[in-house]
């Protein structure tokens, strides 16, 4: 069964540094998406993208994030200068399509600790 | 404000019995609700997607009930199994052009069923 898959399932990093997640949709997917999730805390919505370029973002994503989708296959979420409170999970999904009754597809996971 | 209220928050449930998790929402205008299962540490995965016509969902031993009159809704598991062991969160996603964006994710109740 397909299936999105990302890269790296967790990774450590000091504050300041860049981090890059990669994520894998499933290949006939049209839109992609990030979400976060902080410990103990519900599901945050951060970006959406489709055509190559953002479709919508949340307040979260604000100039220190990056979403970029380099070749066919790869969609990334660079975060510029990491801070303590971005320490989550990270988790990418994709969808067919935006119809509102598309079904979604999440990854499971990359998990950012910031320290 | 658009919020996803979900109760209880956790329960523990013997093996073999059901279980009824509660969503309230107040996310207008709305276009559809979904369940989904999140394991520990792993990506949600969908069990259902409701839109506003329909008042039950079953997918196995799960069924979704929606009320879009009293903006409530329920996932019932019947006959539990060790497996079940997971939150389960309820997504509602406002009709605001077919976004995934506009989904609004609850804090998901957390199920432990025990032998």
């Amino acid at each position: 069964e397909p299936e999105v898959t990302q890269t790296p399932s967790h990774q450590v990093t000091q504050m300041g540094q860049e981090v890059i997640l990669r994520c894998v949709p499933i290949s006939n997917h049209l839109y992609f998406y990030w979400y976060r999730q902080i410990l103990g805390q519900k599901v945050e919505f951060l970006v959406s993208f489709y055509n190559n370029e953002i479709s919508e973002k949340s307040e979260i994503f604000d100039d220190q994030f990056s979403v970029e989708r380099p070749d066919g296959s790869n969609f990334t979420l660079k975060i510029r200068s990491t801070k303590l409170e971005d320490s989550a999970m990270y988790f990418c999904a994709s969808s067919e399509a935006s119809q509102s009754a598309g079904e979604l597809f999440f990854g499971e996971g990359s998990r950012l600790t910031v320290l | 404000k658009n919020q996803v209220e979900q109760s209880p928050q956790s329960l523990i449930i013997l093996e073999g019995k059901n279980c009824t998790l509660q969503c309230n929402y107040t996310v207008s205008p709305f276009s559809n609700l979904r369940w989904y299962k999140q394991d520990t540490g792993r990506g949600p995965v969908s069990l259902t997607i409701m839109t506003f016509s329909e008042n039950t969902k079953s997918n196995g031993r799960y069924t979704a009930t929606l009320d879009a009159d009293t903006k409530q809704s329920s996932l019932h598991i019947t006959a539990s199994q060790l497996s079940d062991s997971a939150s389960y969160i309820c997504v509602v996603m406002g009709n605001y052009g077919g976004s995934q964006g506009n989904l609004i994710f609850g804090k998901g109740t957390k199920l432990s069923v025990k032998p």
